[in-house]
């Protein structure tokens, strides 16, 4: 399986505090992705990047913001987490050479008070 | 922009049946692939089963099978000899086929397996 991982696994935060997920491969893929998912919604994206320092907006990017200074680490602030973030948030890779389609981390279950 | 439906927000189906679920997309693109994702109660997001579009014969994997209508941008998933562990969230996907492939997803079907 391909390796990446998400940390935290769950976090509760209080609005108005920044917070900061993370996202981290091992297989060098140059694309990787912020989803949301929110039911009745499936899953939607936030911010995706493909390099170094290479990142764009997505569906759903007000609120965030991204960061990718090294190929393998991929990070998602919510500089003031607002109740509506409460939500499950999921990293993916891509990789297109072996035909399309998303690895997914575990995600991270994110809850704001 | 693209956009995935799935008109079933719950199935169900008794074990050892089969069931069908629903998927319809929206694109002007005519090469792009197409996805059906599970996700079990452990939050997992597991590839099911991946079609490109330029293939007319439809995907299968297992007890599972896609009936691709590419006219009627139509893309259901069947799944044969239903298994408890089928049990999960389904949600279809769709993918541009070059460049940074942001897959866009369906709402999600729940799928209820019946002893």
């Amino acid at each position: 399986d391909a390796g990446i991982t998400q940390s935290p696994r769950h976090k509760v935060t209080e609005t108005g505090t920044p917070v900061t997920l993370r996202c981290h491969q091992t297989e060098n893929h140059r694309y990787m992705y912020w989803y949301r998912q929110d039911p009745g919604h499936g899953l939607r994206l936030i911010h995706y990047s493909y390099g170094v320092k290479d990142t764009d907006k997505g569906e759903v990017s007000d609120g965030y913001s991204v960061s990718r200074s090294k190929t393998e680490d991929f990070l998602l602030t919510l500089e003031s987490a607002t109740s509506s973030q409460t939500s499950v948030y999921f990293c993916a890779i891509s990789d297109i050479g072996r035909g399309g389609g998303y690895t997914f981390g575990s995600g991270t279950r994110l809850t704001v008070v | 922009a693209q956009t995935v439906t799935q008109s079933q927000p719950e199935m169900s189906v008794q074990e050892a049946e089969t069931v069908t679920l629903s998927c319809t997309y929206d694109t002007s693109e005519s090469d792009y692939y197409l996805f059906w994702y599970k996700q079990p109660p452990s939050r997992q997001m597991i590839l099911v089963i991946r079609q490109e579009a330029y293939k007319q014969q439809n995907a299968t994997e297992n007890r599972f099978s896609v009936n691709f209508q590419k006219a009627a941008k139509s893309f259901s998933l069947k799944i044969s000899d239903s298994q408890l562990g089928d049990a999960a969230m389904y949600f279809c996907a769709y993918g541009p086929e070059l460049g940074a492939q942001k897959l866009v997803f369906g709402q999600g079907t729940r799928l209820t397996i019946n002893p």
